[in-house]
């Protein structure tokens, strides 16, 4: 089946710095990814629908000028978190669906970002 | 938002069959029915998926309601690896809807 990477797998960085995730299908092009948030023992959380050429659009709640999302081509999408805290200490999933499969969201490793 | 229900936990013993129940009583004539698994600390997995006739393929089987309102998702032998927390998501077959994700099973496998 098709592949997503996220890059990188673990990161630990200090309060107020930027770190930037990076999510790339593999084998297949995707126009479309999304980016999801989970803190432990919690389910998944749609933070945003990453567009190709696009903007990025939100779900309700996320803010924008916290996490910045680049998609600038088929392969690949950014998640900035700017200026992290603590709170924003997470585990991010990226997903992408591969249109010629049709049937399936190909979900990435994860990245678990620490926040000191 | 998540449409479904599902229990919080399950446990199954080793080798036997592990069904797992959702309930979708709002799901509408054009969605699916997906389920996927997350093991710890990876991205979930893809199952199967079904509209409403039964499926199955190599993973497990998925059993729906001849009114869609609820599906059972079957692994027939279930082995250690098997111990996960499930997902049951209703959506429209486009691939650029979201996956709304609801709070999930968690199996545990017992030897």
């Amino acid at each position: 089946g098709a592949v997503v990477s996220q890059h990188p797998s673990r990161v630990i960085c200090k309060s107020g710095t930027s770190v930037k995730i990076e999510c790339r299908s593999l084998d297949f092009q995707a126009t479309t990814m999304f980016w999801y948030r989970q803190f432990p023992k919690k389910s998944l959380m749609l933070m945003a629908t990453s567009n190709e050429g696009s903007k990025a659009t939100y779900e309700q709640g996320v803010e924008k000028d916290k996490f910045l999302i680049n998609h600038a081509s088929l392969t690949l999408s950014t998640l900035t978190v700017t200026s992290a805290h603590p709170e924003d200490s997470s585990f991010y999933i990226c997903s992408a669906p591969d249109w010629s499969s049709y049937n399936e969201q190909f979900f990435g490793p994860g990245t678990r970002l620490t926040v000191l | 938002d998540a449409k479904t229900t599902q229990p919080p936990s399950m446990d199954c013993a080793e080798g036997r069959a592990a069904n797992l129940p959702c309930n979708h009583s709002t799901i509408s004539g054009n969605e699916y029915v997906y389920w996927y698994r997350q093991i710890h600390s990876q991205g979930p997995q893809y199952i199967i998926h079904g509209l409403k006739n039964n499926e199955t393929n190599e993973m497990a089987s998925l059993i729906i309601t001849e009114d869609r309102k609820s599906s059972t998702l079957i692994l027939p032998h279930a082995t250690l690896r098997d111990t996960a927390v499930y997902y049951c998501i209703v959506r429209e077959k486009r691939p650029g809807n979201q996956f709304y994700f609801g709070t999930g099973t968690s199996l545990t496998v017992i030897p």
